[in-house]
């Protein structure tokens, strides 16, 4: 029982790398989400996908990208770091009409 | 514009004795309410829920408690236990006229300390 599964689950990067954070979960969910959590935040969100083949911007999408690879994987893309970026990322999935999340257990990410 | 707010960052309890928790919110389309809980390294997992329709809901020692005139959520537990401590978020959704997609606007947590 996966679930949720995130990748890597800490990353140091420097100002101006890319990376792709992954996610893949194995519950046949149908919608799937990016969020950040910051102190004094919470959890905001970055990009979702409300089915396979379909990608839309959420709360603060600027400077990430997504692909919704498969109705199991949905990664985002960090092409140019910034300090800015640091935080913590969470990819989180649901089936259609329940409307609770599972979450997976998080990236750490710092960019220096 | 933060239309989910928890204002309390902390809250600090004594083991046995009542937890609550607030939660205020101010975009009137919301219909949906969840809380969340979340210990140090680990992704939020779904604790309880409540519809607009409902004013209460209620699971074992938590209950969850909606004041739709107030824009008002609060969580209740009772009795307060040690394994209890951790961040809880509330969130909401607004599900009217499907298109929400399942987006939940999340506050900004409360850190819960229960002492033994």
């Amino acid at each position: 029982n996966a679930g949720v599964t995130q990748t890597p689950k800490f990353q140091v990067l420097k100002t101006g790398q890319s990376m792709t954070l992954q996610c893949a979960q194995d519950m046949n969910h149908n919608s799937m989400y990016w969020y950040r959590q910051d102190p004094g935040m919470g959890l905001r969100l970055i990009y979702y996908s409300a089915s396979e083949g379909t990608t839309d911007k959420g709360e603060v999408p600027n400077g990430y990208n997504v692909s919704r690879l498969n109705k199991r994987e949905f990664s985002l893309r960090l092409e140019s770091a910034a300090p800015s970026q640091t935080s913590v990322y969470f990819c989180a999935s649901r089936v259609t009409g329940i409307h609770g999340y599972t979450f997976g257990s998080g990236t750490r990410l710092t960019v220096v | 514009d933060q239309q989910v707010k928890q204002n309390s960052p902390s809250l600090s309890v004594q083991e046995g004795r009542i937890s609550i928790l607030n939660c205020d919110y101010t975009n009137s389309m919301f219909d949906y309410f969840l809380w969340y809980k979340k210990y140090p390294a680990e992704g939020p997992t779904f604790l309880i829920s409540i519809s607009s329709i409902k004013d209460k809901n209620e699971d074992g020692r938590f209950t969850v408690f909606l004041n739709k005139s107030a824009k008002h959520l609060s969580l209740h537990i009772v009795p307060s236990q040690p394994g209890d401590s951790a961040v809880y978020f509330c969130a909401a959704s607004a599900v009217a006229g499907g298109t929400s997609y399942g987006k939940l606007t999340f506050g900004q947590g409360t850190i819960l300390t229960v002492h033994p």
